[in-house]
């Protein structure tokens, strides 16, 4: 089964700094794909970027970027410029790239992003 | 922008009473999902549904939980007998496609079920 780990519960930055949340994931499959999550206050679920593990090219979104290392197994995320409306729960995620039946997302455990003003 | 909902927002009930938690999923997906998130853990697997099937279920989704497709639009998660453990954020997600790029799971507001 897979696994995802957020190692660091709580991060902090400064506002308009960088700051970067680490995920590592053990999986055997060679074709899956890697998501982070975000959750406010409101505890909605938002789509923040996503990686194709096949696609050796980081994605980028905005501000937001991540490191992508299949080899190491790590996803990490990175916020530039940091603003007062990235506080939340930041989660990782992973999904099979396998058909039918193995389409599920495996979450890891988040990490809380404090802005400080 | 096209989005998932859900409703209620907030669900109390008595624990042993039966709850429908309902899901309108965006129009053109074709896989929903159902997790969990007790507070202040994470997100949890619990069902995933296809051509009016479950696809896959997890090991939380026991004989107390079914799910339902009624008509073109819902997507509905009904728990037989509520347990205090049950309390949770529920949320639905869907998807359009399985593989590919658009692949990505899009999720509800949540419904906020508590369990007295």
């Amino acid at each position: 089964a897979q696994t995802v780990t957020q190692s660091q519960p709580e991060m902090s930055v400064q506002e308009a700094e960088t700051v970067t949340l680490s995920c590592t994931y053990d999986t055997s499959e060679s074709d899956y794909y890697l998501f982070w999550y975000k959750q406010p206050p409101s505890r909605q679920m938002i789509l923040v970027i996503r990686q194709e593990a096949y696609k050796q090219q980081n994605a980028t979104e905005n501000r937001f970027s991540v490191n992508f290392q299949k080899a190491a197994k790590s996803f990490s995320l990175k916020i530039s410029d940091s603003q007062l409306g990235d506080a939340a729960m930041y989660f990782c995620a992973y999904r099979s790239g396998s058909n039918f039946g193995n389409e599920k997302l495996t979450f890891g455990t988040g990490t809380r992003l404090t802005i400080i003003p | 922008e096209p989005e998932v909902t859900q409703t209620p927002s907030h669900q109390v009930t008595q624990m042993g009473q039966e709850v429908i938690l309902r899901c309108v999923p965006i129009s053109n997906h074709l896989y929903f999902y159902w997790y969990r998130q007790i507070l202040g853990q994470k997100v949890e697997f619990l069902v995933s549904f296809y051509n009016n099937e479950i696809s896959e279920k997890s090991e939380i989704f026991d004989d107390q939980f079914s799910v339902e497709r009624p008509d073109g639009s819902n997507f509905t998660l009904k728990i037989r007998s509520t347990k205090l453990e049950d309390s949770a954020m529920y949320f639905c997600a869907s998807s359009d496609f399985l593989t590919g790029i658009l692949d990505t799971q899009y999720f509800g507001p949540g419904t906020r079920l508590t369990v007295l």
